[in-house]
């Protein structure tokens, strides 16, 4: 199984402000994904982070507010860009590694926004 | 993928066996029954997977119907640290698919 790894691990931002959410695999992974869970809520899918290409984004989710980076196989970030009140919330990261189909996840980013 | 339908809660005894009913009626013949566990201000963790075969492993065992239209968890004896909120998700094997969550079942263990 992949091993991930998130930092900050938990963060309180001020309005207006933006946010970078780092992921590391420990080993070469296929496909990476951010998701949301809002509070008392279930995960939501933001977008698959796609290595060397634009993430693809889900219905509700748009670029500009949640750009994200894959520069390598192992490596992938998620901005919060602009945050408001209700950006507050969960955000993981998940891989699915070269040998599996099983997707795992990090422990998340607890964000909160004033 | 298919919709499924859990639980919102279920209490179960601790060193009981703690059963996880999972209803998916609208499954297609390629896609496959997960379940994830999600303990508290943890990021979900991958139980066991199955297509139509039972499944077992360390963690649990996965008795799915024969129509495949539910499934069963069967967590063999709980204990106090598998109090979790418990996911079933129908998805097309594949690494590039992605995994959508309901509601899931929130499972509370009790001394």
């Amino acid at each position: 199984s992949a091993v991930i790894s998130q930092k900050p691990s938990r963060d309180i931002c001020q309005r207006g402000t933006s946010l970078t959410i780092q992921c590391q695999v420990d080993s070469q992974v296929t496909m990476m994904f951010w998701y949301r869970q809002q509070p008392g809520q279930s995960l939501t899918l933001i977008a698959t982070a796609n290595q060397g290409s634009e993430a693809t984004y889900e219905s509700g989710f748009v670029i500009d507010k949640f750009p994200i980076s894959r520069p390598n196989l192992t490596f992938s970030t998620l901005t919060v860009s602009n945050m408001s009140p209700e950006d507050s919330s969960i955000y993981l990261c998940s891989a699915t590694g070269q040998s599996t189909d099983t997707q795992y996840f990090g422990p998340g980013t607890r964000l909160t926004v004033l | 993928d298919a919709k499924t339908t859990q639980p919102p809660s279920m209490d179960c005894a601790e060193g009981r066996a703690a059963n996880l009913p999972c209803n998916h009626s609208t499954i297609s013949g390629n896609e496959y029954v997960y379940w994830y566990r999600q303990i508290h201000s943890q990021g979900p963790q991958y139980i066991i997977h199955g297509l139509k075969n039972n499944e077992t492993n360390e963690m649990a065992s996965l008795i799915i119907t024969e129509d495949r239209k539910s499934s069963t968890l069967i967590l063999p004896h709980a204990t106090l640290r598998d109090t979790a909120v418990y996911y079933c998700i129908v998805r097309v094997f594949g690494a590039g698919n992605k995994l959508t969550f309901g509601g899931g079942t929130r499972v509370l263990v009790k001394p």
